[in-house]
């Protein structure tokens, strides 16, 4: 059974705040790590796939970063606002080619 | 709005009933995806098709059956399901690799009688 963990749980911030959330995941037979934000009533939007050590990735004011070697990836919020509101997933991909996705993060942006 | 189409959005069904969820794109991905998610927990995948071929199980009870007529349509058929089966079915498709971002439907909530 592959473990993929998130940390936090759930973050409460105020508009403007920068913040970060922290995936761990399996370091051997390593291909792929998903970022997926799913807001409330809506389907997951898949926000970044890496694959390489050291990779960072940025979009607007998300941007993530993955270390294959030690097994983490965090993904960063600069300037948060209340749209940011939703559930970060990661999801681990190793040779089996088949998503496991870790527990969330719940963000709450509020003014 | 989702490129990926599922329905319906809500089934309540009872223990004997038989019925299908439906998911359909048109993005020209060739693998699809069935996933369950139950409240406060991640999506779990059950199967994966790739080319219209069932390509993994992830040793989901045979009252589900899934099926993909298409490389647009993937449906899931459901029989005699047990009140522990409630829960959201995500449908999701990509292209082929496990590089490739899975794009995502709004889901069919499930509730069983």
């Amino acid at each position: 059974i592959l473990n993929v963990e998130q940390s936090p749980q759930s973050l409460h911030v105020q508009e403007g705040d920068s913040t970060n959330f922290t995936c761990s995941f399996p370091s051997s037979n390593f291909y792929a790590l998903h970022w997926y934000r799913w807001e409330t009533a809506k389907s997951p939007e898949a926000l970044f796939v890496m694959t390489l050590n050291g990779d960072e990735k940025k979009k607007g004011r998300i941007s993530a970063t993955l270390n294959t070697k030690e097994g983490y990836s965090y993904l960063y919020i600069k300037g948060s606002q209340p749209e940011d509101s939703a559930t970060y997933l990661c999801a681990f991909t190793g040779t089996a080619s088949k998503l496991t996705f870790g527990t969330g993060t719940r963000l709450q942006v509020t003014l | 709005d989702t490129e990926v189409t599922q329905t319906p959005k809500h089934l309540v069904m009872g223990m004997t009933n038989k019925k299908s969820l439906k998911c359909e794109q048109h993005m020209g991905h060739r693998a699809m995806y069935w996933y369950k998610q139950k409240a406060k927990k991640p999506p779990e995948l059950m199967f994966v098709y790739s080319y219209e071929k069932l390509s993994i199980n992830e040793s989901v009870p045979s009252r589900f059956s899934p099926e993909c007529p298409n490389s647009s349509l993937l449906n899931l058929h459901l029989h005699a399901l047990q009140p522990e089966d409630s829960a959201l079915y995500l449908c999701a498709s990509s292209h082929r690799g496990s590089n490739q971002p899975q794009h995502f439907g709004d889901g069919t909530r499930l509730s069983i009688l």
